[in-house]
């Protein structure tokens, strides 16, 4: 079964730095991989999508790497700002399932202060 | 443009008694889902549908129906609630299960049986 972690649970830190969020996956077999933004009392909303052919994806201040064969993603978030609080989730398809079928980790919960 | 909706946002049962979750698309979508989230853990899929009249069980399925008599529906039923029932649960959405498909999210709908 699909095990997906991310570290860390929670962070905190003062506007304008630079960050990663780590997620991990215990089987690389997979047919993509997704990082999602959730803001409280809202639904999830897709950042970046990484096929897994591909090494990466950016969005604005958003880069997303993808290490299959060590099982490995991150987030990498540039000059972070008040507005990028939230909490973020990965997300794994497998190869051989339904397609549609997501498994997600706990989430990094991540606050940015003035 | 509505994206996906989820009603009700809040409801409180009581155990044993039943009701239905709603969610409706109007992106012609023929890919949905319905993931519960609980504290500290990451999503869970419970069913899910790759057009309409066909469904699927997805991780935790027990205790929840479903059924897709159109492609713009997909209401989630429980049968006889249990405390083990409260969560928060989503509607996703999707133009198909190819993998690449933004994949989208409803606002959830926070449930609580007593």
């Amino acid at each position: 079964k699909q095990e997906v972690t991310q570290i860390p649970a929670a962070l905190s830190v003062p506007e304008g730095e630079n960050l990663v969020l780590n997620c991990s996956f215990t089987d690389s077999a997979i047919y993509n991989l997704q990082w999602f933004r959730q803001d409280p009392g809202k639904g999830l909303t897709s950042l970046l999508l990484i096929q897994s052919s591909q090494r990466e994806q950016t969005s604005g201040r958003l880069n997303a790497s993808l290490d299959k064969s060590s099982g490995r993603s991150t987030l990498y978030i540039a000059a972070s700002q008040p507005g990028d609080s939230a909490t973020y989730l990965c997300a794994v398809t497998n190869r051989g399932s339904t397609l549609g079928r997501l498994y997600f980790g706990r989430g990094t919960q991540l606050t940015v202060w003035p | 443009n509505a994206g996906v909706t989820q009603t009700p946002k809040f409801q409180v049962l009581k155990t044993g008694q039943s009701m239905t979750l709603q969610c409706a698309q109007d992106m012609n979508h023929e890919y949905m889902s319905w993931y519960r989230q609980d504290p500290g853990m990451g999503l869970r899929l419970i069913h899910y549908s790759v057009g309409a009249g066909i469904t699927d069980q997805g991780e935790v399925p027990n205790g929840y129906n479903v059924s897709r008599s159109t492609t713009e529906d997909f209401p989630l039923r429980l049968l006889s609630a249990a405390p083990s029932q409260t969560s928060v649960y989503f509607c996703a959405s999707s133009y198909s299960e190819t993998a690449g498909n933004t994949i989208y999210f409803g606002e959830g709908s926070w449930l609580t049986v007593v």
